[in-house]
């Protein structure tokens, strides 16, 4: 199975600061990764997929990037509803598989 | 607008089995896929597995092989998965989520239900 690696694991900013999570994947997932934020009392929300295409309906701010099997999700300008949990996900081959998470806080 | 509605949350006692739903709506339920994905308590994700309701195929991942069972019914756009030999193991949240068709199938998840909670105890 692709090992996703996800860091950091706790992340604490300010609304208006900009933050980077990264996923490095244990092989070659070519650009098929995915990154989702997960809020209490929420569905799941698809933010990122094929690495770095913006989902529909996504503010612009949300950004992704890839460096050979290394990920980046960049928020630009935090807003309040942008704290949460993010996860990455492989979708390149099965099984599918996660990273462990990135909890963003408010500092 | 694409909505999954789970069912409710579900107490069951060791060894036994659970059947948890997800009702699509607001798409073509024939024509996209329909995963499965556990949470444990205080851990990240993992893919159980997919079914495509047009046809009937499933696909597991290994783990999850002879643990979950994946059904749909065409006529009420609902998307089943059953749990048999459960153990606390298997206390999680539960999320069904859709995956669709582009130029062929993508395997991201787009629209996701609100999770099931099954607490195994006795």
């Amino acid at each position: 199975d692709v090992q996703m690696t996800q860091s950091p694991f706790n992340l604490a900013a300010s609304p208006g600061e900009s933050v980077s999570i990264n996923c490095k994947a244990s092989k070659s997932i070519s650009k098929y990764l995915a990154w989702y934020q997960q809020k209490p009392g929420k569905a799941n929300k698809l933010l990122i997929y094929d690495g770095s295409t913006l989902q529909s309906g996504i503010p612009s701010r949300f950004s992704g990037s890839r460096s050979g099997t290394d990920f980046t999700l960049t928020i630009r300008s935090l807003e309040p509803e942008d704290f949460g949990l993010y996860y990455c996900q492989q979708h390149n081959e099965y099984p599918f598989t996660f990273g462990s998470g990135t909890k963003l806080e408010i500092k | 607008q694409v909505q999954l509605q789970q069912s409710g949350t579900e107490l069951v006692k060791p060894a036994s089995s659970v059947k948890i739903s997800c009702k699509a709506s607001g798409y073509i339920f024939t024509s996209n896929y329909m995963h499965w994905i556990r949470q444990q308590p205080g851990n990240g994700l993992e893919w159980i597995g997919w079914i495509y309701p047009g046809n009937g195929n499933t696909k597991y991942n290994q783990k999850f092989d002879g643990k979950a069972t994946l059904t749909a019914v065409k006529s009420s756009s609902t998307a089943y998965m059953q749990l048999s030999s459960l153990t606390s193991e298997d206390s999680a949240v539960y999320f069904c989520a859709r995956s669709g068709v582009y130029y062929g199938p993508y395997w991201y998840f787009d629209f996701w239900g609100p999770g099931t909670m099954v607490t195994v105890s006795s």
